[in-house]
């Protein structure tokens, strides 16, 4: 069993729907969790990080940690095309505090004009 | 303000052959990561070098190695390569020393026939 699950899709929504992504994890030492997107081809684009239990907004993204039930989320509030793309979260151990980032395996999004 | 930048963008490789990629990281960013990324899954985690040391190795066998240079550029090599080894390769700079933020170059696909 893989650390951090993410279902790999495709998800497919139309414009302007919200897209809701999630992962879950198996180890309770996970503290720091971030969501990246990546193009086809291109390297991971950073879109957000959260430290802990909680919420975080920036835009129209929308980042959840659930640390009671091991679980991420991130929601996308009025799709573009242009977020067609795949979503990978990824977590840091405490113990790896310096960095040593893990990942899902993504979700690829397709958003239908 | 320049991103990560990689280099060679592409690389076609025979089994056996050794390869040496390459990393400069965003302009004040000390730590860089290496993570290598099979077609459909997530980056793996490879190496990270901050200040030019070590920090941290991930689960790859001895082939692989890397070096940090005084102006944080890096290297990553590989030696006696194999089919698997064929991904695309990514580095990730990261400014703080704990980091968190890590962001990424746009890879060096490599392709051992």
């Amino acid at each position: 069993q893989k650390e951090v699950e993410q279902d790999p899709g495709p998800l497919s929504v139309p414009e302007g729907a919200i897209v809701s992504l999630n992962c879950t994890y198996s180890n309770s030492a996970f503290q720091y969790f971030m969501w990246y997107r990546q193009y086809s081809r291109k390297g991971p684009e950073l879109l957000m990080y959260t430290y802990s239990s909680g919420n975080k907004e920036d835009g129209r993204f929308t980042a959840q940690v659930d640390k009671s039930s091991k679980y991420i989320s991130l929601f996308i509030r009025d799709s573009q095309p242009s977020d067609s793309a795949t979503y990978l979260c990824a977590m840091i151990l405490t113990t790896d505090s310096w960095g040593k980032l893990q990942f899902g395996a993504g979700t690829q999004v397709v958003v239908t004009p | 303000d320049a991103g990560v930048t990689q280099s060679p963008t592409h690389l076609i490789k025979t089994r056996g052959q050794q390869v040496t990629l390459r990393c400069s990281p965003i302009s004040g960013h000390k730590s860089v990561s290496w993570y290598q990324q099979v077609l459909g899954q997530g980056p793996q985690f490879i190496f990270q070098y901050y200040e030019k040391e070590e920090r941290g190795r991930g689960n790859f066998p001895d082939r692989f190695s890397a070096r940090q240079f005084p102006n944080y550029s890096s290297e990553l090599n590989v030696n006696a390569l194999l089919l698997g080894d064929s991904a695309l390769y990514l580095c990730a700079s990261s400014g703080d020393r704990e980091n968190y933020e890590q962001y990424f170059g746009p890879g060096t696909r490599l392709t051992v026939t």
